[in-house]
């Protein structure tokens, strides 16, 4: 596709449960970005990877925080024991290679988590 | 540790004014300075960006911004306000020297243009 899509656009679900979300990058892109957007509040950084390994995972929250790329391109987010803390819209972006950190990210709309 | 702020947290102005968005970021080296416009329900699209050379870049939708390196600051501004410029507008920034690629963003500014 175009652009950056993931998937599901919305998530219900029960505390306690486990979650995954996903994201397919515009194709060609070997940087991919995951962070969460609470009401009100900026983008959060949680994790991002280079090709397949995760190059900076210093904002996964905890533990029950966890994310794969294990070819390069689609990731997933898996969320267990799910907390109502954890509801949020998480968005995931991909930019392009070789730019020396100047690429700009470019976004998908969103997973909305909400957990009850 | 990058960071970013945007006082504030609300901007209003009339349609045909000129507005500016403010943003001050900390870096322990050089920064790379982004501007990203979010619709309602919408992911974030990509405005302008400084990287290196003249300090006034321009972008998408008759956009600006200035980088001042002695102020730290990236302030995004426009000559004429239009109402669809109406949406939240977030700052980011990327420590040229760390090890990391992350982008670190503001926590955002709503600007309502009003006719």
């Amino acid at each position: 596709g175009a652009g950056v899509s993931q998937t599901p656009s919305n998530k219900v679900t029960e505390k306690g449960k486990y979650v995954e979300l996903r994201c397919d990058p515009i194709s060609g892109h070997t940087a991919l970005y995951w962070y969460r957007q609470s009401l009100g509040q900026g983008p959060e950084f949680l994790i991002y990877f280079q090709g397949t390994g995760a190059a900076d995972d210093s904002g996964l929250p905890n533990d029950r925080f966890f994310a794969v790329r294990p070819e390069g391109s689609v990731s997933t987010l898996k969320i267990q024991r799910t907390e109502r803390g954890d509801s949020a819209v998480y968005l995931c972006a991909s930019s392009q290679p070789g730019q020396g950190g100047t690429g700009e990210l470019f976004f998908g709309e969103g997973s909305r988590l909400t957990v009850l | 540790a990058q960071s970013v702020a945007q006082p504030e947290d609300q901007v209003n102005v009339a349609e045909g004014n000129p507005l500016t968005v403010k943003c001050t970021y900390s870096v322990s080296g050089n920064p790379y300075l982004f501007w990203y416009v979010q619709y309602p329900n919408r992911g974030l699209q990509f405005l302008l960006k400084y990287i290196t050379g003249d300090n006034l870049v321009k972008g998408s939708y008759g956009f600006e911004a200035e980088f001042n390196k002695s102020q730290t600051s990236f302030h995004l501004k426009k000559p004429s306000a239009l109402v669809s410029d109406s949406a939240l507008y977030f700052c980011a920034v990327r420590d040229v020297g760390s090890n990391t690629g992350k982008l670190i963003f503001g926590q955002g500014t709503t600007l309502q243009v009003k006719p």
